[in-house]
């Protein structure tokens, strides 16, 4: 079993739909939890950090951590073309050695 | 401020060659780490320097090495090329502020294939 599990998708959904992108992880202590956005060729870009449990919001990004249920996720709201790209889900005990996803393809159509 | 930079962009070696990929970190960032990301999947860490040191290191083996240097740039050597070393090698800077937890930040990587 993978520390950290992540539905690669391909996930397809239309322009302005809410998006929700999930991870569950199996290690107890982890307390830092990232998403990042890669861009096809490009590397890996911050998009939400947290710490431990709880909702953390920024514009159309919603982050949110469970440590009871060892789940992560993040939710776009207003969906744009520009958001296609793979999402990373990552955990660790600190916030740079990290354990990362698989990664979930959103493809987000006109 | 310039971002993480790392060179050659692509790379083709053969099985049983060595290889070096550098790294030049973020300004202001003195911690350097090193992760593989093989096709379709999410990166792994292979190993983290801090102050010219080795500070952790993930599941690889001894053939992957790695120095920073004191400006905080950074190289990754891999030595008897196999296979499924083919990857994107990705390196991710650290500022100085916030210590273990601030976040990575990464460069576009060096696309390794190995024939």
């Amino acid at each position: 079993q993978k520390e950290v599990e992540q539905d690669p998708g391909p996930l397809s959904v239309p322009e302005g739909a809410i998006v929700s992108l999930n991870c569950t992880y199996s290690n107890s202590a982890f307390q830092y939890f990232m998403w990042y956005r890669q861009y096809s060729r490009k590397g890996p870009e911050l998009l939400m950090y947290t710490y431990s449990s709880g909702n953390k919001e920024d514009g159309r990004f919603t982050a949110q951590v469970d440590k009871s249920s060892k789940y992560i996720s993040l939710f776009i709201r207003d969906s744009q073309p520009s958001d296609s790209a793979t999402y990373l889900c990552s955990g660790g005990q600190g916030a740079q050695k990290l354990v990362f996803g698989q990664g979930t393809r959103l493809t987000i159509n006109p | 401020e310039t971002g993480v930079t790392q060179s050659p962009t692509h790379l083709i070696k053969t099985r049983g060659q060595q290889v070096t990929l550098r790294c030049s970190s973020q300004s202001g960032h003195n911690t350097v780490s090193w992760y593989q990301q093989a096709l379709g999947q999410g990166p792994q860490f292979i190993f983290q320097y801090y102050r010219e040191e080795e500070n952790g290191r993930g599941n690889f083996p001894p053939r992957f090495s790695g120095l920073q240097f004191p400006n905080y740039s950074s190289e990754l050597n891999v030595n008897a090329l196999e296979l499924d070393d083919s990857a994107l090698y990705l390196c991710a800077s650290s500022p100085k502020t916030g210590g273990s937890n601030s976040p990575l930040h990464f460069g576009n990587g060096t696309r390794l294939t190995v024939t």
